[in-house]
């Protein structure tokens, strides 16, 4: 079963605008990371967050981390049309055995 | 650069055929990993593997084995190819536990 959900599915915004999307999952987690996937290509990684971080910022990317609600947020600030992608959260569990497990992303457009 | 090769970026093969999907790492990472991508399921992890001729079952292990020969190579058989096994493959590496993966550009898998 699939450790995190994304919520939204899919999110459409103009150039310029802020993108934020969720993702919750369901048992401890040694870290929570988040993932980009270009239209039928592999996935790129782009941040990981520790389970004892609240939050991390990597150029105009910032993600959240709360393991009381068991959830995360990536934020996309000041959004370009190359940002148009799938987001996809993962988590690495010792209780999943270190198995990196994925939810089911969102795809994110951005409009120029 | 690390660098994740799968061996086709397309395939298609006959029902009833044995299936190998190759992947090679050159960073000599301990994980290495295979997923299955569908539209609206995300990645669903197929098997993972820690160490050479180490392997853990992911979440659909159904009609796939693995094979872990060398540290830098992990394929990925299908026994006997049916048409529900069509789909993007993945594959990907991590040095160790609790830090990013890296991923291949994918497979796209037709089985006729």
């Amino acid at each position: 079963s699939q450790q995190g959900e994304e919520d939204p599915q899919a999110l459409s915004i103009q150039e310029g605008e802020n993108a934020t999307m969720n993702c919750s999952y369901k048992t401890s987690i040694n870290n929570l990371q988040w993932y980009r996937q270009n239209s039928g290509r592999g996935l790129v990684h782009l941040i990981l967050i520790r389970s004892n971080e609240r939050e991390k910022h990597s150029g105009r990317l910032r993600v959240t981390l709360d393991t009381s609600k068991k959830s995360s947020s990536l934020l996309i600030t000041a959004s370009r049309a190359a940002d148009t992608a799938s987001y996809f959260c993962a988590t690495d569990s010792r209780i999943a055995g270190n198995m990196l497990t994925f939810g089911g992303g969102t795809r994110l457009m951005v409009k120029p | 650069d690390v660098k994740v090769t799968q061996s086709s970026r397309y395939l298609v093969k006959r029902t009833g055929e044995k299936v190998f999907l190759e992947c090679v790492q050159d960073m000599d990472h301990e994980n290495m990993f295979w997923y299955r991508q569908d539209p609206g399921l995300g990645l669903r992890l197929i098997y993972f593997s820690y160490d050479v001729k180490m392997k853990e079952k992911g979440d659909i292990p159904e009609g796939y084995s693995v094979s872990r020969e060398k540290k830098e190579r992990f394929s990925l058989i299908l026994e006997s190819a049916s048409t529900n096994q069509t789909s993007m493959y993945l594959c990907a590496s991590s040095p160790h536990e609790n830090t990013e993966a890296f991923f291949g550009q994918g497979t796209r898998l037709t089985v006729v």
